[in-house]
């Protein structure tokens, strides 16, 4: 089973438009959630953390649900520049901090 | 942005050459990290170093031999490649283990 598991998509969506990707991680022990984003052919830079009380920043909302072992990123009024790929990215203190990489999920907006 | 920086950008090389990747970070941090990243494949984690000790290697081959003679550096020396090693290798660094960790541009290197 994969430590971090995310639907590729891709997602095409129009301008303004809401969505919302979803990750699963499968150590239940695990501490740090993030989102990255990943433009093509570049590096993945950070979007934000996840906190256990959800947190918003600007257009975007990320959700932690532990019970269910599940991570949401929500981005409101897609812009063109959302284009991307999103990395859900988890660490468990319990693997030697390693960091877990999902797949990351394809978004492209479309005017 | 030039807190991680990556030379050389792109690399192509022959199964019998050596060449070596450089990373450097300008953010004062102390965990640096090597990844590999293939095509419709998540992130591999290859190394760690933690204040230059290597707290992590993940099965990676020996063909494939760090280096961290400081904080701030990081390399990784290349020798008798395989094709199938032809990826985007990049390295990120972390305050700690365990906190946000920043990446450089990469490295897009392709095996022939």
């Amino acid at each position: 089973r994969k430590e971090v598991e995310q639907d590729p998509g891709p997602f095409n969506v129009p301008e303004g438009a809401t969505v919302a990707f979803n990750c699963t991680y499968s150590n239940s022990a695990s501490q740090s959630f993030f989102w990255y984003r990943q433009d093509c052919r570049k590096e993945p830079k950070l979007l934000m953390s996840v906190y256990s009380s959800g947190n918003e920043d600007g257009r975007f909302t990320a959700q932690l649900n532990r019970a269910s072992q599940y991570i949401s990123l929500l981005i409101r009024d897609s812009k063109l520049s959302d284009s991307a790929t999103y990395l859900c990215v988890v660490n468990g203190m319990d693997t030697g901090n390693q960091f877990y990489f999902g797949t990351g999920t394809s978004l492209t907006v479309i005017p | 942005e030039t807190g991680v920086t990556q030379t050389p950008r792109h690399l192509v090389m022959g199964m019998t050459n050596k060449k070596s990747l450089k990373c450097e970070q300008h953010l004062g941090h102390n965990a640096m990290y090597w990844y590999k990243q293939s095509a419709k494949k998540p992130l591999e984690l290859m190394f760690v170093y933690n204040f230059k000790e290597q707290t992590e290697n993940n099965s990676v081959p020996s063909r494939f031999s760090p280096e961290c003679p400081n904080s701030s550096h990081l390399f990784l020396h290349l020798h008798t490649l395989q094709p199938e090693d032809s990826a985007l290798y990049l390295c990120a660094s972390s305050h700690a283990l365990a906190n946000t960790q920043y990446f450089g541009p990469g490295t897009r290197l392709t095996v022939l």
